[in-house]
């Protein structure tokens, strides 16, 4: 079975829009991580925003938010505010800490184009 | 402070030549990650060592793929002999992981491009 699911190949939004990238996981450790990662064309993975299984709050970082709904299993990444250099791959990734080994699972990616 | 930091950007060889990818991690980080990220696809795990010792290698194609972490720091990854479907993005990072069971973040490198022929 897949531990990160995204549905959305690709996504448009205006650009000044808010935008909301899926993604579901299936894990059976009750500790864990969720992430998401911005890839642009350059190729690097940069880092974007964290959400523990223990946090009892959504977490932000700026224009970006999760919307992490435990029991859904669903970690949803909020884009606000949509600006032209958003453009790029995001991938959802999962952490899980009770294997002691902490390699993280990504998910096949959502194209997002921000258009002007 | 410093980022990951790969060598070579890009590289392209022929099939069945060797090829070897450097990776220097953000300083003080303990673990260390390679990633192969095929064209369409998010990245795999090719290996995690933990200073210098293998935490998981068990996605290494270890007939060809090899990879150390002499001293805890830097890092190579090698392909030898390479083939068609090895061609993708490398990709390196790091996390602090310092003890704790909280779950750390990994930083990325920019990644080497490999096209093999």
């Amino acid at each position: 079975a897949q531990k990160i699911t995204q549905t959305q190949p690709g996504m448009f939004v205006q650009e000044k829009e808010a935008v909301t990238l899926d993604c579901t996981y299936d894990t059976s450790d009750p500790s864990y991580g969720l992430f998401w990662y911005k890839q642009p064309s350059s190729g690097e993975m940069i880092f974007l925003i964290y959400q523990g299984s223990y946090d009892q709050q959504n977490a932000t970082e700026g224009r970006y938010s999760l919307n992490f709904q435990k029991a859904r299993k669903s970690a949803n990444l909020v884009i606000s505010a949509s600006q032209l250099g958003d453009s790029a791959m995001y991938f959802c990734a999962m952490r899980e800490s009770g294997t002691g080994a902490n390699n993280l699972f990504f998910g096949t990616g959502t194209r997002l184009t921000v258009i002007p | 402070e410093a980022g990951v930091a790969q060598s070579p950007r890009y590289k392209i060889i022929e099939k069945r030549q060797s090829v070897a990818f450097w990776c220097n991690p953000i300083s003080g980080h303990a673990t260390l990650y390679w990633y192969q990220q095929i064209l369409g696809q998010g990245p795999k795990l090719l290996i995690q060592f933990q200073n210098n010792g293998v935490v998981d290698d068990s996605q290494l194609p270890k007939d060809r793929f090899s990879a150390e972490r002499l001293k805890g720091v830097d890092s190579t990854l090698k392909i030898q002999p390479a083939k068609l479907e090895d061609s993708a993005v490398y990709l390196c990072a790091s996390s602090l992981d310092r003890g704790g069971a909280r779950v750390q973040t990994q930083y990325f490198g920019p990644g080497t491009r490999l096209l093999v022929l």
